[in-house]
């Protein structure tokens, strides 16, 4: 199976921050990477696919770079809804992995 | 408007069953791969099991092949995840996905529904 590793865990910010988390994979993935967003108590949202396209609808400060095994979640300025749990998972080979989740925090 | 509805969760159990239905709306269901996700208490999302759009196809993660059947009924546009022989490990909020194309993208996503195996 395809190991996901995000860093860091949890990071505090403040509104207005430039937010960066990173993901690695076990192997190549290719850009076979998305990126959700979780908040307390909430399904999951997809915000990036195919490691660099916006889904409709989310914010263009959201943004997603990398190919390969190495991955970046940017939030190039921190709102006070974009305090939440961030996962990314590849969809490369089956069975699909996530990464183990960073907890963006106020700060 | 894309809409994921899971129910059947609750309390069971070791060595019980369950079955967790979602109801679609909103999009041809039939057209799509439907899949269960889960997240235990305080942790990450795991991928559990993915359904082809006829149903032909199924595919599962190593940890439950055997004890859960995922099924789907197009003509009442819902989606099933039959769960035995539970472990306590299998404790969880479970969603449903909706992944276009089998991709491994899970574009929308249900509300959850609680998933308790304790004695």
């Amino acid at each position: 199976d395809i190991q996901m590793t995000q860093s860091p865990s949890s990071l505090s910010a403040s509104v207005g921050d430039r937010v960066t988390i990173t993901c690695r994979a076990s192997q190549s993935i290719r850009s076979y990477l998305n990126w959700y967003q979780q908040k307390p108590g909430q399904a999951p949202k997809l915000l990036i696919f195919a490691a660099s396209s916006l889904q409709s609808g989310v914010p263009s400060r959201f943004s997603g770079s990398g190919s390969g095994t190495d991955f970046t979640l940017i939030i190039s300025s921190l709102q006070p809804e974009d305090f939440a749990t961030y996962y990314c998972q590849q969809s490369y080979r089956s069975p699909w992995t996530f990464g183990q989740g960073t907890k963006v925090e106020i700060k | 408007e894309v809409q994921l509805v899971e129910s059947g969760g609750g309390l069971v159990q070791p060595g019980g069953s369950l079955r967790l239905s979602c109801a679609a709306s909103g999009f041809t269901f039939s057209s799509f791969w439907m899949s269960w996700v889960r997240q235990a208490p305080g942790k990450g999302l795991e991928w559990v099991a993915s359904i082809k759009e006829d149903g032909s196809d199924k595919y599962y993660v190593d940890s439950v092949k055997g004890p859960f059947t995922i099924s789907r009924d197009n003509a009442k546009n819902s989606l099933y995840l039959q769960m035995n022989s539970l472990r306590v490990e299998d404790t969880a909020v479970y969603y449903c996905a909706r992944e276009p194309a089998a991709e491994g993208t899970f574009d929308y996503w249900g509300q959850g529904t609680l998933v308790t195996v304790s004695s």
